[in-house]
């Protein structure tokens, strides 16, 4: 299965709160997990990353928790700011034919209000 | 640095026709990704090349091809255009190396009619 099922598909907080938004796999081929932030008018840029191997990153104010048990990962916010408005991404990257295939989530539309 | 840049922004299309889209990448960059994005289906991955190579494929019909130069610009057609076609193409660099962050473009914008 290549597929990464994410989820809320939208999430509307107010300044200051947490959003979280979680992400799903099956193919535990999957060795690398990156997230991606996009503004409307955008492509998609890299937010954050993580390999299996660790639990928990943090960068500024945003954190990645995996379970590899589990399989599922998710994406924190601290503090949220009303710039952080975008669409976000998860993905996991899958190894096929000597090159790297990355497979995105739906997407989750994050709406921080003032 | 220029990031990756995608020419036209905007094409409107009929239903039969053809396309081209074309992506320069970051200077360096070797490996040149294509993906669809339509609200509904999200980012779909189209296809990579990589040094002129065509090194995966996604799962779309063979009306949607692509080939990479020798300075590492890529161009993607689409022919015998249909309405389901209707998406933002994306294109994304990086250097091709093992996780190797994704730079992408700002998309090209297809209507077809």
């Amino acid at each position: 299965q290549q597929q990464v099922k994410q989820s809320p598909q939208s999430l509307i907080v107010q300044k200051g709160g947490i959003p979280i938004i979680n992400c799903a796999y099956e193919n535990t081929a999957f060795d690398y997990f990156p997230w991606y932030q996009q503004f409307p008018g955008k492509g998609p840029a890299l937010l954050i990353a993580i390999r299996p191997d660790v639990s928990e990153k943090k960068e500024g104010r945003f954190t990645i928790s995996f379970n590899k048990s589990a399989k599922q990962f998710s994406l924190h916010i601290m503090d949220s700011q009303p710039g952080d408005s975008a669409t976000y991404f998860c993905a996991a990257t899958i190894t096929q034919g000597g090159s790297e295939k990355l497979v995105f989530g739906k997407g989750t539309k994050l709406t921080v209000n003032p | 640095k220029a990031g990756v840049t995608q020419t036209p922004r905007y094409l409107i299309k009929t239903r039969g026709q053809q396309v081209t889209l074309s992506c320069s990448p970051i200077s360096g960059h070797r490996s040149v990704s294509w993906y669809q994005q339509t609200p509904g289906q999200g980012l779909q991955f189209l296809f990579e090349y990589f040094s002129e190579t065509q090194r995966n494929k996604g799962n779309f019909p063979g009306r949607f091809s692509g080939r990479q130069f020798s300075n590492s610009r890529s161009e993607m057609n689409v022919s015998t255009l249909e309405l389901g076609d209707s998406a933002l193409y994306l294109c994304a660099s990086s250097s091709g190396h093992n996780n190797s962050p994704l730079h992408f473009g700002n998309g090209t914008r297809l209507t077809v009619t």
